[in-house]
Order: structure tokens, then C-alpha cells, then sequence
């Protein structure tokens, strides 16, 4: 069957260190990837899409890889802020109709 | 900037009420999508639309309807709202094919059914 899995355990670290974060997926052959924050009781906000023929791509104090191999993709935040608290979603192209699927998110806590 | 806006943020309704959540675009978007998210589940597909007056079921479709009169407008209809539906409800709209699929989301609608 086909999935995304993204660890659902909160991620908890210290401000200045680097979080990241992963998401899996099984029996899809995404074209491209991308990652949204979403913080309570708000809507996702796109941050970064990655294509499959793309290693790495960066903004700012984000770093996002993509390996089709490994079926996998590693989400990255720098120098973390307490700011950046906020649940992280992982979503890919599913076949027809652009539709994304989205992962159910793992949420991160930048402690001061 | 892309702004999706929804009619309500908070809405409390009752068990065998219709309810009509709203959903307005002003980017000119083809796309838009209605998802209902709930805890440890995450975002689920009810349905989308690609044009005006087209729509397709998404993942959970059962007791959910649309409508799409206007581009900019997609409404999602509980025809008799159930407790079960009780649920943070977000409109999205994205560009037509050829795009990324990005996609802009609303604020969301928390629908409460008692």
C-alpha cells in the first residue's frame, strides 16, 4: 500500500542546534517533494519543493535533500529559533489531477 | 500573495443541521481542494476541483458535497452533520496542471457538531 511516514513523535531541541526532520514514502514515484509548516490552529504555508532530479535545494536556514532511492527526504533548520516551533508536513504528487499527499507531520519544539 | 479565506473560523453546529463551509480564492487559481485534518490522522482529501462546476472525490467523500459556481469560490455542503464530522475543515487552491502543485491553504474552519 502506499504511505508517507513522517516520525510522529515531537522532536524536541535547542535553540542554535539543527533540527531535522524526515519523511518516508512507500509505492510512490513522486516527481516532486515539498515541505509546509503549519502552527496551531492555522492552514499549512508551502516553504520548499524539491524535484527528483534535485539533491538538495536551500533558503535561508532551510535545507531540504531528496534520495529516490532511499525513498526518502530530510528536512533541515539551521541554527534553530524558538520561532521555528511548528508542525512540519511532508506532502508529494499523487498520480492525476494534481493532487498532493501530505504526511500527518512531525511537530518540533526549539527550546531557548 | 495568494489569500484563501474561509467563512468562518469557529462554527458550532447540531446533529442534522446542513452546513456550508466557504472557501474564496483571488489568484486565479484552477485547483482548489477541501481537507478535513484531525489528530494523529493528519490531512485527508474529501474532494477537488479543477474548473468551475467540475469536482472529484477525494479520499473521504462520504457525507461531504460540493460546488463550484465560480472560479474563485468552492463550497463544501454536510448535508446532515454528524458528530462524527466534528473536525478542523481547510480550503486549499493551487494552479493548473503544468505548475508544482503548491498549494495555499486557508486559515481553516474548526466545525464542532453536538
Amino acid at each position: 500500500s502506499q504511505k508517507i511516514e513522517q516520525n510522529s513523535e515531537a522532536l524536541n531541541i535547542q535553540e542554535g542546534k539543527t533540527a531535522t526532520l524526515t519523511c518516508n514514502y512507500t509505492n510512490y514515484s513522486p516527481a516532486y517533494l515539498q515541505w509546509y509548516r503549519q502552527d496551531p490552529g492555522r492552514g499549512p504555508v508551502f516553504l520548499l519543493l524539491i524535484r527528483e532530479n534535485e539533491k538538495e535545494k536551500r533558503k535561508e536556514r532551510l535545507k531540504v535533500t531528496f534520495d529516490t532511492t532511499l525513498k526518502q527526504s530530510l528536512f533541515h533548520i539551521t541554527a534553530s529559533q524558538p520561532a521555528d516551533s511548528a508542525t512540519y508536513l511532508c506532502a508529494l504528487d499523487a498520480t492525476g489531477f494534481q493532487k498532493l499527499v501530505f504526511g500527518t507531520g512531525t511537530r518540533l519544539l526549539v527550546s531557548p | 500573495d495568494v489569500k484563501v479565506t474561509q467563512s468562518s473560523r469557529y462554527l458550532v453546529k447540531r446533529t442534522g443541521e446542513k452546513v456550508f463551509l466557504e472557501c474564496v480564492q483571488d489568484m486565479d487559481h484552477e485547483n482548489m481542494f477541501w481537507y478535513r485534518q484531525d489528530p494523529g490522522l493528519g490531512l485527508r482529501l474529501i474532494y477537488f476541483s479543477y474548473d468551475v462546476k467540475m469536482k472529484e472525490k477525494g479520499d473521504i467523500p462520504e457525507g461531504y458535497s460540493v460546488s463550484r459556481e465560480k472560479k474563485e469560490r468552492f463550497s463544501l455542503i454536510l448535508e446532515s452533520a454528524s458528530t462524527n464530522q466534528t473536525s478542523m475543515y481547510l480550503c486549499a487552491s493551487s494552479l493548473a496542471a503544468g505548475g508544482t502543485d503548491t498549494q495555499y491553504f486557508g486559515p481553516g474552519t474548526r466545525l464542532t457538531v453536538l
